[in-house]
């Protein structure tokens, strides 16, 4: 079935470097699609979303990237904090109001 | 302003008894979610209610779960009776009709 998948389920990165956090899809016909933050013992946060009529969006310290081609997006954390300490999922919004999340990212940062 | 609220915060129960889980969501969103999160999983979809319509509940085992939104306000998603596999993390999200869903903190339910 269509579905939202991650590269990677764990990523290490020192504090200050740059994070890519990677994720496919599968329906070539998605249209919109979320980066969501999860800190432990919280419930997702929106992060950053990107339409399929753009390859690129910026937020403050972070980029998504889409590539339709190979149906993969990307979220790029600049100067990577502690606080960035989290699971990171991508999100497709299926209709109106339906999210399908992927498998997740764990991201942590070395000191 | 408050975000979506979730209680209990944590549940440990034994298979076969019957649990409840309460969500008020953030002030004037219509639509309220339940997701279940399994354990280094994303989020899946149970049900969507649009103020007290469930819109969307494809995804909810009805032989176990069941939910209502009677006044299409709170909520409440109960599983009755519970089983091994319903260990999980039970998450609240709202939304104004379209738009960003706000999640709550989710309900730890551990079942023995």
């Amino acid at each position: 079935g269509e579905s939202v998948g991650l590269h990677l389920p764990t990523l290490s990165v020192q504090e200050g470097d740059n994070s890519i956090i990677n994720c496919a899809y599968s329906n070539s016909a998605s249209d919109y699609f979320i980066w969501y933050k999860q800190e432990s013992g919280k419930g997702p946060q929106f992060i950053i979303d990107i339409r399929s009529n753009m390859d690129k969006r910026q937020g403050q310290r972070v980029t998504v990237l889409l590539n339709k081609t190979v149906k993969h997006l990307s979220l790029q954390i600049a100067a990577t904090q502690p606080g960035d300490s989290a699971v990171y999922f991508c999100a497709e919004k299926q209709g109106a109001q339906k999210l399908v999340f992927g498998q997740g990212t764990r991201l942590t940062i070395n000191p | 302003e408050a975000g979506v609220v979730q209680s209990p915060r944590y549940k440990i129960i034994e298979k076969k008894q019957p649990v409840a889980f309460w969500c008020n969501p953030i002030s004037g969103h219509n639509t309220l979610y339940w997701y279940l999160q399994n354990l280094g999983q994303g989020p899946e979809l149970l049900i969507r209610y649009e103020n007290e319509e469930a819109v969307d509940d494809s995804q909810l085992p009805k032989d176990r779960f069941s939910a209502e939104r009677l006044k299409g306000v709170d909520s409440t998603l109960k599983i009755q009776p519970a089983e091994l596999g319903d260990s999980a993390v039970y998450l609240c999200a709202s939304s104004l009709a379209v738009g960003e869903q706000f999640f709550g903190p989710g309900t730890r339910l551990t079942v023995l």
